[in-house]
């Protein structure tokens, strides 16, 4: 089965800092990965995908995420935070057999940004 | 191009009652998922349909939810009777293609069951 474990649940950082955050995907076929970005009261917005094509992914505001076969991982990152990108992370896997099309999330991590 | 609609926004009710939550997916879209989003946690799949059938309702719990997708487009999420348990954010969720398919949100429906 796929399961996504994002390491640890909060994570602060001061702005202009950079940004990183955890994401471990288990898989027993070549993973979707996905980010998404939940600001308050308001759905999910897609920040990047990696569908097996480039390995560093590049996304919206900024991000990007690298995605390492070798460690399962495909951590988000972001050079420099701004006040803006307080909000909550998910990471997501999807595809494989047996779960096409269904995203599976991680708990989500919450980033804040301090002046 | 209009996002995924969901309405309402907010809904409490009172635990026994029945509560009905509607989505409108993007335009052309032809699979519609139904999340279920409990607090402090990511979204979980209740229901994936491709066009007008329910492809993926493993995870719905039958004996009290129910959804359709008439015509294949607009869908709606039925719970009778509601549940202390149930209260959540229930997510719409539209895409174009499976697998690699981007999945598009709505704001979701936050639900307090008292």
């Amino acid at each position: 089965a796929q399961s996504v474990t994002q390491l640890g649940s909060h994570v602060s950082v001061s702005e202009g800092a950079l940004v990183l955050l955890r994401c471990n995907y288990s898989s027993s076929v070549p993973p979707y990965l996905f980010w998404y970005v939940q600001y308050p009261n308001q759905g999910l917005q897609l920040l990047l995908k990696y569908t097996s094509a480039a390995t560093l992914v590049k996304g919206i505001n900024g991000f990007e995420a690298e995605f390492k076969k070798s460690e399962t991982s495909f951590h988000l990152t972001k050079p420099s935070a701004h006040m803006s990108d307080a909000a909550e992370y998910f990471c997501a896997v999807s595809g494989g057999s047996g779960n096409t099309g269904k995203l599976i999330f991680g708990q989500g991590t919450t980033l804040q940004v301090k002046p | 191009e209009a996002g995924v609609v969901q309405s309402p926004r907010y809904k409490i009710i009172e635990k026994k009652q029945p509560v009905a939550f509607w989505c409108n997916p993007i335009s052309g879209h032809n699979t519609l998922y139904w999340y279920r989003q409990n607090l402090g946690q990511g979204p979980e799949l209740l229901i994936r349909y491709e066009n007008e059938e329910a492809v993926d309702d493993s995870q719905l719990p039958k004996d009290r939810f129910s959804a359709e997708r008439l015509k294949g487009v607009d869908s709606t999420l039925k719970i009778q009777p509601a549940e202390l348990g149930d209260s959540a954010v229930y997510l719409c969720a539209s895409s174009a293609a499976q697998v690699a398919g981007t999945q598009y949100f709505g704001p979701g429906t936050r639900l307090l069951v008292l």
